[in-house]
């Protein structure tokens, strides 16, 4: 069965310092991968998604930055956090490629990011 | 541009009561699909039931069971005999052919459950 990885569960950072967090997944191949953020108590806001290795498409214009390095493997990072990143980034995966599809999206456990 | 509407910020419900969550969408594309998920308070995302646009019949998933009004462009999800552990955060999301071949999701602002003894 499939299973989707997502570390660390809980991450307090200073202002300006690097960010790095990493989603895998296992028992599928050339998964859709995404990136979202949920600010406290709000919906889900999508930040990045990916088709395939190197192919990244951003959905919000940030301080943000993903990559695809291995065809399972989705990493979010910064280069200088802001207060602003604060909030919890959830990884997903689906299936299917073309027209409707019924597959949903499945999601890690999710990441608690502070800025402090 | 596509829309989706959670009018409901919070509901109370009593334990073996059924509760509606209500959602609305917008889309000018013909084909789509619809989704709930929920999200108790440890956070995790899980999906409970899809409808498609041209799904004949509601769709339905044990307790869970979706209310599909295509001319009025609603998605309601139903819950029957609620329990403590259905307390959480809902979220309704749609998927439409023209932008999202992908499988992109747009999400609901999210209605908040709590299941009361």
């Amino acid at each position: 069965s499939q299973t989707i990885h997502q570390w660390p569960a809980t991450l307090v950072q200073p202002v300006g310092s690097p960010l790095s967090l990493e989603c895998t997944v296992e028992g599928t191949s050339n998964p859709n991968l995404y990136w979202y953020r949920q600010a406290a108590g709000r919906g889900l806001q999508l930040l990045f998604y990916s088709v395939g290795i190197g192919q990244i498409s951003s959905e919000v214009p940030q301080n943000l930055s993903a990559s695809r390095p291995q065809d399972r493997q989705f990493i979010l990072s910064s280069k200088k956090l802001l207060l602003s990143d604060s909030g919890f980034y959830l990884c997903a995966w689906s299936g299917g490629r073309g027209g409707i599809s019924n597959q949903p999206q499945h999601f890690g456990d999710g990441t608690r990011l502070s800025i402090l | 541009a596509q829309k989706i509407t959670q009018t409901q910020p919070g509901m109370f419900v009593q334990e073996k009561e059924a509760v509606t969550l209500d959602c609305t969408y917008d889309t000018s594309d013909p084909s789509y699909g619809l989704f709930w998920y929920k999200q108790p308070s440890s956070g995790e995302m899980i999906f409970l039931i899809y409808q498609g646009s041209y799904d004949q019949q509601n769709a339905t998933e044990g307790r869970y069971s979706l209310n599909f009004q295509k001319a009025r462009k609603s998605a309601n999800l139903v819950i029957s005999a609620s329990q403590l552990g259905d307390s959480a955060m809902y979220f309704c999301a749609m998927r439409a052919a023209s932008t999202d071949s992908w499988g992109k999701l747009q999400f609901g602002a999210g209605t908040q459950v709590v299941v009361t003894p």
